[in-house]
Parts: structure tokens; C-alpha cells; sequence
């Protein structure tokens, strides 16, 4: 089945540095790409939609300078959290889908730890 | 705006035994898909099931059926016989046509707990 790799799985890093989180689709040409972050015991919150070689579409509350998104192919998108700060800790998750009505395909999440 | 309300925040059953999980969700689509994910504790998503909202028909996949009323928004899922591995957080899930720019948006979970 598709598979979605996403990397790193888990990530330490210090306040005020920059953190770049990958997402690929190993199988298949992903249209479109979304973003989640998830606190825990609690549900995922949609931050942004990505699609290929466009910009990414922003969820209201979400700051487009601080956690960009890149979808520069068909099967990569990339959420840099910039300046991160504790509070950006969190789990994010991304997900994939192809063209027209296929399902779509969730990464495994990335762990964001900021100190 | 979608929404999907989850109201469950916890529940319980007992090994073997069923039990429901409610969700329901407000949209003023005709077109849409209705999901239940599984989230264990290892955090992966894992698609539950899946239902059409043009199909009257109730999905089912083995222990897992849902009970689709489109006039009423209502989508819960029952799991039968259940079984220690259930455990972990459920999910519901809705979706517009794909095709029309369509983003999943997500209920607030439930977490269950399935007791030895």
C-alpha cells in the first residue's frame, strides 16, 4: 500500500534554532499535502494545506512565518518551525493524497522537543 | 464550516464485549466521506473504516461497522468482540469531495480503554 516516510521521528533542539521536518510519498505523486499538530490526549489541528508548486494554504491562527511549508515536488513537502520556542514542543503529523479521489496516507509524526 | 463532535471523551468495555462510539458533524455538503481513525500509543494513524455519504449502506470491516444517519449527521462506530489490541484513541473524521479541495478535519477523540 502507499506509504507516507516521514522524518525526523523524534527531534531535541534549542530555543531559538530552526527545525526542518520531511515528508515524503514513497509511492505515489502527492497532490496535496497537509499538516498537523497534536497535543497530547488531544485531537490533531489542522495547520496547513500544501500543494505542489504552489503556496501553502494557512489555517486561521496559524503564523505562516513561523512554521513554513515547502511542497517544491510531487512527493516532498517540508514544515520548518522557525525560531522555535518551547511552546512550539509538540507532535506533528503530515499526510498525502494523489490525484482525484485516492485515500489519503498519514506519516508516522514527528516528536518536537524545544529546551 | 465543518465541524465533527466527539462527545466521548473516554470510554470502557471489557474484552469481548461491544461498545459505541458517537460522533456526529455539521456541514452543508451533499458530498462528502466520513472516516474513523485509530491512534494507539505508538501514534500512528490507523483509517478504521471508511463510509461515502452517497451510499445508504452501513460500511463494515470484520469487528467494525458504523451506523451512518446522513438526515441526522450522525456517524458512530461500533466495535464487536473486542479485544486488548483496541485500545487507543478513536477519531472521527470528515472530508468533502476530494476534488474540491477538501481538508479532513477531525473530532476530538475518544479514548478507549478495553479491560482484560
Amino acid at each position: 500500500g502507499a506509504v507516507v516516510s516521514q522524518h525526523p521521528s523524534w527531534v531535541i533542539c534549542k530555543s531559538g534554532t530552526s527545525v526542518k521536518i520531511e515528508c515524503r510519498s514513497l509511492d505515489f505523486q502527492a497532490t496535496t499535502m497537509f499538516w498537523y499538530r497534536q497535543f497530547p490526549k488531544q485531537s490533531l489541528m489542522l495547520m496547513a494545506t500544501s500543494n505542489e508548486g504552489s503556496k501553502a494554504t494557512y489555517e486561521q491562527g496559524v503564523e505562516k512565518d513561523k512554521f513554513l511549508i515547502n511542497h517544491a515536488s510531487l512527493t516532498l513537502s517540508t514544515l520548518t518551525v522557525t525560531s522555535a520556542h518551547p511552546e512550539d514542543s509538540s507532535f506533528y503529523i503530515c499526510s498525502a493524497r494523489g490525484q482525484g479521489d485516492s485515500p489519503l496516507h498519514f506519516g508516522n509524526g514527528t516528536r518536537l522537543t524545544v529546551t | 464550516a465543518q465541524t465533527v463532535t466527539q462527545s466521548q471523551p473516554e470510554m470502557s468495555v471489557q474484552e469481548a464485549e461491544t461498545v459505541t462510539l458517537s460522533c456526529t458533524y455539521d456541514t452543508s455538503e451533499n458530498n462528502y466521506y466520513l472516516f474513523w481513525y485509530k491512534q494507539p500509543p505508538s501514534r500512528q494513524m490507523i483509517l478504521v473504516i471508511r463510509q461515502e455519504a452517497y451510499k445508504q449502506q452501513n460500511a463494515t470491516e470484520n469487528r467494525f461497522s458504523v451506523n451512518f444517519q446522513k438526515a441526522a449527521k450522525s456517524f458512530s462506530l461500533k466495535i464487536s468482540d473486542s479485544q486488548l489490541g483496541d485500545t487507543a484513541m478513536y477519531f472521527c473524521a470528515f472530508i468533502k469531495v476530494y476534488n474540491q479541495g477538501g481538508k479532513l478535519i477531525f473530532g476530538q477523540g475518544t479514548e478507549l480503554s478495553v479491560k482484560p
